[in-house]
């Protein structure tokens, strides 16, 4: 069983639609992360929760939006989507009640290609 | 800011040991953690070093030096698949509520060849 889901898996758009990508855990984790992955670029940060009520843009939140729709639900979405927001997207849950390590799980991804 | 330096590229036999590098230049220090990342598929995590020293999982070691601003991970007993990528990520500066985020380096693609 999956602990973190992210829906969908594979997605094509095209420039000036609006999408949204959903992620959801029952890892019980309290922390959700969205990062985009580029070839050689790595793993970016998009935006962060620590909890419901509580939203924080990360290193490249231009052009993204976030929902916490509840502790296990965080959405992001993408406006009005452009060819270069084609990128592998993925979801992570971590846990504040975890100590000092607070390890990051990430979720499948989901693979966006804007036309 | 953080700056995160890995080799893009490793070439190693099957059977044998590899070391990965990494170094960074960060604004405060809370942590070095490795994850693999098979080609598609989501980062897993393999270690954790926030004090200095070597920490020893199995086949897989992780290394810190926080004076030099550097780790490495030691696969020993390559398999072929471990073929993957291997991130480097440093937690460092303080972002509220008892938390940090998380900076990832480019990675380090290991090809394990017969």
């Amino acid at each position: 069983d999956a602990d973190v889901t992210q829906t969908p898996r594979n997605r094509i758009t095209k420039t000036g639609k609006r999408i949204m990508l959903e992620c959801s855990q029952t890892k019980g984790h309290d922390r959700m992360y969205w990062y985009r992955q580029d070839p050689g670029l790595g793993l970016r940060l998009i935006y962060y929760s620590f909890d419901v009520k509580d939203i924080n843009k990360g290193e490249i939140s231009d052009g993204y939006s976030v929902s916490r729709q509840a502790q296990a639900k965080f959405s992001l979405s993408l406006e009005s989507a452009i060819p270069n927001q084609t990128a592998l997207y993925f979801c992570a849950t971590s846990s504040s009640q975890s100590g000092s390590v607070q390890t990051q799980y990430f979720g499948p991804g989901t693979r966006l290609l804007v036309l | 800011g953080q700056n995160i330096d890995q080799p893009t590229e490793m070439t190693a036999t099957e059977g044998a040991i590899v070391q990965i590098n990494c170094t960074y230049q960060t604004s405060g220090f809370n942590g070095l953690f490795w994850y693999q990342q098979h080609a598609g598929e989501a980062p897993t995590f393999l270690s954790y070093n926030v004090l200095d020293g070597l920490e020893e999982k199995g086949r897989f070691s992780s290394f810190l030096s926080r004076s030099k601003g550097y780790s490495y991970l030691l696969l020993k007993e390559l398999q072929m698949k471990d073929s993957a990528s291997y991130l480097c990520a440093v937690r460092g500066s303080y972002s509220g509520a008892g938390s940090y985020q998380l900076t990832f380096g480019k990675g380090t693609k290991l090809s394990v060849i017969p």
